[in-house]
C-alpha cells in the first residue's frame, strides 16, 4: 500500500464549477499537508500548506484536513481554464523529505 | 527571475552512459532537495542537504545515483551506468530553510530519456 493514495482522474468539469481533489493517507505521523498545482513542461508550485486539522482559505482554494480519517481535500470554487493543470497533495512528517500522492488532473472545460 | 534553475532540459542518454544533472537553487536557501517523477506517478524523494550537514540519502535508489552540493549553492546529480528505467523528469527544489512545511519551490526539471 502506498503512503499517499490519490485518484489520478483525469477530471473535466465545466468552467464555473467547484472542484474536489482528495488524497487519503497511512502513516498517522504526517503532520504537514500540502497541495501543489504542475502545469505541463513545469516544476511543482506550492498552493496550500496546512498544518495538522482543520482548514484554510485562500480566495477561491480551499484545503481540508481531518487527521481522524488521514483525508485531505482541496476544493476549487468557480474554477477557470487557467487552472487546468495536475494537482499533487504532499504530506510529511518532521522529516525531511515529503511524501506525494500521483496528481490528478484537471482539465476545466470553457 | 530568481527562481530555480534546471540544466539541461532535456536530456537523451544511451543505456550504460553516464549524465550529470545541475541545479541551481533561490540565491539564500539552504536546504536543498532531489526528486524523480516518473510517468505518471508522484514525486519520489531521492536526497536532500541542509547547509554543511551530511546530506540525508535515504531516498537514493541505487549506489549508481550520487549528488553533490558545494556550500549552499549549485548541486549536481549524477546518475552512472544508466538504465531504461532511470527515464523520468528529475525535479530540484530549494527552500529558506529546515522547512517545516511552508514548501519547496522546484525548477522547472531535467527530462531524462534513456535509450
Amino acid at each position: 500500500q502506498k503512503e499517499v493514495e490519490q485518484d489520478p482522474g483525469p477530471l473535466s468539469v465545466p468552467e464555473g464549477a467547484i472542484v474536489s481533489l482528495n488524497c487519503t493517507y497511512s502513516n498517522s505521523a504526517f503532520q504537514y499537508f500540502m497541495w501543489y498545482r504542475q502545469y505541463s513542461r513545469k516544476g511543482p508550485e506550492l498552493l496550500m500548506y496546512t498544518y495538522s486539522s482543520g482548514n484554510k482559505e485562500d480566495g477561491r482554494f480551499t484545503a481540508q484536513v481531518d487527521k481522524s480519517s488521514k483525508y485531505i481535500s482541496l476544493f476549487i470554487r468557480d474554477s477557470q481554464p487557467s487552472d487546468s493543470a495536475t494537482y499533487l497533495c504532499a504530506m510529511k512528517t518532521g522529516a525531511n523529505n515529503l511524501f506525494f500522492g500521483t496528481g490528478t488532473r484537471l482539465t476545466v472545460i470553457p | 527571475g530568481a527562481g530555480v534553475s534546471q540544466s539541461p532540459s532535456n536530456k537523451v542518454t544511451e543505456k550504460g552512459k553516464d549524465v550529470e544533472l545541475r541545479c541551481d537553487p533561490i540565491s539564500g536557501h539552504t536546504a536543498l532537495y532531489w526528486y524523480r517523477q516518473r510517468l505518471g506517478q508522484g514525486l519520489e524523494f531521492l536526497i536532500y542537504f541542509q547547509g554543511n550537514s551530511a546530506p540525508d540519502k535515504s531516498g537514493l535508489p541505487s549506489d549508481r545515483f550520487s549528488a553533490e552540493r558545494t556550500g549552499e549553492s549549485v548541486s549536481t546529480l549524477t546518475i552512472q551506468r544508466t538504465q531504461q528505467e532511470d527515464s523520468a523528469v528529475y525535479l530540484c527544489a530549494s527552500s529558506p530553510g529546515r522547512t517545516t512545511g511552508r514548501g519547496q519551490f522546484f525548477g522547472p526539471g531535467t527530462r531524462l530519456t534513456v535509450l
